[in-house]
């Protein structure tokens, strides 16, 4: 158990409509990451907040967007949904920033909401 | 750009036996963190074990260790006494300071599979 909770557990939609997927980080633990996986690869980077600020982004385009709360939760919101967008998203939480040297400041992920676009 | 290349598809690993996961990577950092993550069919990831670039000796937790190579920028997973539950696909990760988020880079994965 990792303490990192997502939800929905899977989800189905249709090309071109909005999806809000929802993720509770530990508590403690400031930065939350999103990834996405599709099928057969590995993760990819999307996102990253620490404290309520996106501080870093991979290369997926701005119809990708988030959110943190002072509550540890977060959300991954996808509008204008494509086929290629279905996969298995993930987000991961660790307790501290970015400054400084690289540490042992390991990312714990949740189970992943597996998202079909139809 | 750092990456992270992971040349075995799949692996068969009799039960009780160890098994080597190859893990190759390519970074100019001079201070970056190897990581290996465990995914079940569930599709949870599960950390396993971490590695600093300025560690001296190889990362240990219980039955995995990381075999550790800096000059020759390999970072393989070895898992000792292989058991049923340990088939899982398996992603070797490094993080480093390129980027402002200090992102995990991943390779493709191993799948492996432990035979009775």
């Amino acid at each position: 158990e990792t303490g990192v909770t997502q939800s929905p557990t899977h989800l189905i939609k249709t090309r071109g409509q909005q999806v809000t997927l929802r993720c509770s980080s530990q508590s403690g633990h400031n930065t939350v990451s999103w990834y996405q996986q599709a099928l057969g690869q590995g993760p990819q980077f999307i996102f990253q907040y620490y404290r309520e600020e996106e501080n870093g982004r991979g290369n997926f385009p701005p119809r990708f967007s988030g959110l943190q709360f002072p509550n540890y939760s977060s959300e991954l919101n996808v509008n204008a949904l494509e086929l290629d967008d279905s996969a298995l998203y993930l987000c991961a939480s660790n307790p501290g920033g970015t400054s400084g040297r690289v540490t042992t400041d390991t990312q714990y992920f949740g189970p992943g909401t597996r998202l079909t676009v139809l | 750009a750092q990456k992270i290349t992971q040349t075995q598809p799949g692996m068969f690993v009799q039960e009780k036996e160890a098994v080597t996961l190859d893990c190759t990577y390519d970074t100019s950092d001079q201070s970056y963190g190897l990581f290996w993550y465990k995914q079940p069919s569930s599709g949870e990831m599960i950390f396993l074990i971490y590695q600093g670039s300025y560690d001296e000796q190889n990362a240990t937790e219980g039955r995995y260790s990381l075999n550790f190579q800096k000059a020759r920028k390999s970072a393989n997973l070895v898992i000792s006494a292989s058991q049923l539950g340990d088939s899982a696909m398996y992603f070797c990760a490094m993080r480093d300071r390129s980027g402002s988020a200090r992102q995990l880079t991943f390779g493709s994965g191993t799948q492996l599979t432990v035979l009775p």
